[in-house]
């Protein structure tokens, strides 16, 4: 059963920092890249960070490009996303998810979305 | 990357079929057959419903389907459910990053 917990969230100032985790279970973490998608209140999906199975190659967003990174630890089965010089409009639900075909296999939606760790940037 | 294009909104009876487009560009969902679909229920995790145009992942029920034409990518959902009631969004992806449509909000009246 795979499952993915996210954890982290929390209300922020503008321009602070917070870093987000993402725990998997039960499939190989190390073969598969992950993403992190936001979804501000009342509006629609953002993908903002991708990184690779073996963490050699990320991708952001433009909209945070700059401002937040992503790395892994696959001995610990987890994904993060550090976020710096936050703004209000960063103010969303954070999900990790996982992509479906393993990563030498070209393309590839999400299969599995945890759900979700509720980021507040506010004074 | 811009975001695609999806109605706000679309609504149906149980069991009628309903339609819901979503529109990009040649660079996008004309250019490749990467496109997908994803069912999200307030508070819940998404769930893949269409990926690669018109494949649906095991499990899924075969009243969900998935078309191509040009520019233009369309799920349907045939004999509609008051369960699916939801917000829909398409998605276009490539190896590393991926846009997402606006999302459009199913009513089952």
């Amino acid at each position: 059963q795979v499952q993915l917990v996210e954890s982290g969230g929390d209300v922020v100032q503008p321009g602070g920092s917070l870093r987000l985790s993402c725990a998997a279970s039960g499939f190989t973490f190390s073969s598969y890249g992950m993403h992190w998608v936001r979804q501000a209140p009342g509006k629609g999906l953002e993908w903002v960070a991708f990184i690779r199975n073996d963490g050699s190659n990320k991708y952001f967003a433009d909209s945070v490009k700059g401002r937040f990174t992503i790395s892994r630890e696959n001995s610990k089965n987890t994904v993060y996303l550090h976020m710096n010089s936050l703004r209000a409009e960063d103010t969303a639900a954070y999900y990790c998810a996982k992509r479906y075909f393993h990563d030498t296999s070209g393309p590839s939606p999400f299969d599995y979305w945890g759900q979700g760790t509720l980021v507040t940037v506010s004074s | 990357q811009s975001a695609l294009t999806q109605p706000a909104s679309v609504s149906g009876s149980p069991g009628q079929s309903i339609t819901i487009s979503c529109s990009g560009t040649s660079s996008d969902v004309g250019g490749n057959d990467f496109v997908s679909w994803y069912q999200h229920h307030p508070g819940k995790a998404p769930k893949l419903m269409i990926f690669d145009v018109n494949k649906r992942p095991s499990g899924v029920s075969d009243r969900f389907s998935g078309s191509k034409s040009g520019n233009t990518a369309s799920l349907t959902i045939s004999g509609l459910q008051a369960e699916d009631e939801a917000d829909y969004y398409c998605s276009s992806y490539t190896t590393s990053t991926t846009v997402f449509g606006g999302g459009t909000k199913l009513t089952v009246l």
